[in-house]
């Protein structure tokens, strides 16, 4: 069962801030983030594992609740680089295999 | 330098119709990928690969098969094309399974009329 996302779609005025939700009905061992422009590929955002250990390589923060398998992305003075379709993908037992949320559709506008 | 790319960008064909995506990359990764991307953007896993081997196998029709000739290059082949495979077709990469980054492909966008 794939993860739900919410919101399905926010937008913004450049500067501010948003988070965006992720939720799984089946334990997860990770969360991952990724993010989507239109007619591109998604690109890695942000990893978070089981036990509090994240690893990503762009300045947005995500947390990982363990036991209510919820991670939240939070986007701070919001850029219009960041619009985009955010998607979250849970992580399994089997490495590798991830199921992705729905996707929450982010605009910044000027 | 492209880390994975995918051939061809867009296919148009009619249904009935067989056709192949084929997917490479030059970053040494061991462990390959294909997901579809619905017109609701909605990005599902089809296969998987590790050094050739197949490890991930969805619930997909057997109409399609993926080929990894060596661990670099991941192949996908659609027998008898139906309307319902039209999407954008994701190949991706990472360093090995344990590693969770994930490099995704440009993508193919497959229209079946």
């Amino acid at each position: 069962q794939q993860p739900v996302q919410s919101p399905q779609a926010v937008i913004l005025r450049e500067g501010e801030d948003a988070v965006i939700n992720c939720s799984s009905s089946k334990a997860l061992y990770s969360v991952h983030w990724y993010r989507q422009k239109h007619g591109e590929a998604p690109v890695f955002l942000m990893i978070l594992l089981k036990g509090g250990e994240q690893k990503g390589h762009e300045k947005i923060s995500a947390s990982f609740n363990e036991k209510k398998q919820q991670s939240s992305l939070y986007l701070t003075a919001s850029q219009l680089s960041y619009s985009g379709t955010y998607f979250c993908g849970g992580g399994g037992t089997s490495y590798g295999k991830l199921t992705f949320g729905q996707g929450t559709i982010l605009t910044v506008h000027p | 330098d492209t880390a994975v790319s995918q051939t061809p960008k867009y296919l148009v064909t009619q249904m009935g119709n067989d056709k192949s995506i084929k997917c490479e990359q030059n970053l040494g990764h061991d462990t390959m990928y294909w997901y579809k991307q619905d017109s609701k953007k909605f990005l599902k896993i089809m296969f998987s690969y590790n050094n050739k081997e197949l490890i991930i196998n969805e619930t997909v029709p057997n109409r399609f098969s993926p080929k990894s000739p060596d661990k670099a290059h991941l192949n996908l082949h659609i027998n008898s094309l139906e309307l319902g495979d039209s999407a954008v077709y994701f190949c991706a990469s990472s360093q090995n399974q344990q590693t969770y980054e994930q490099y995704f492909g440009p993508g193919t966008r497959l229209t079946v009329t």
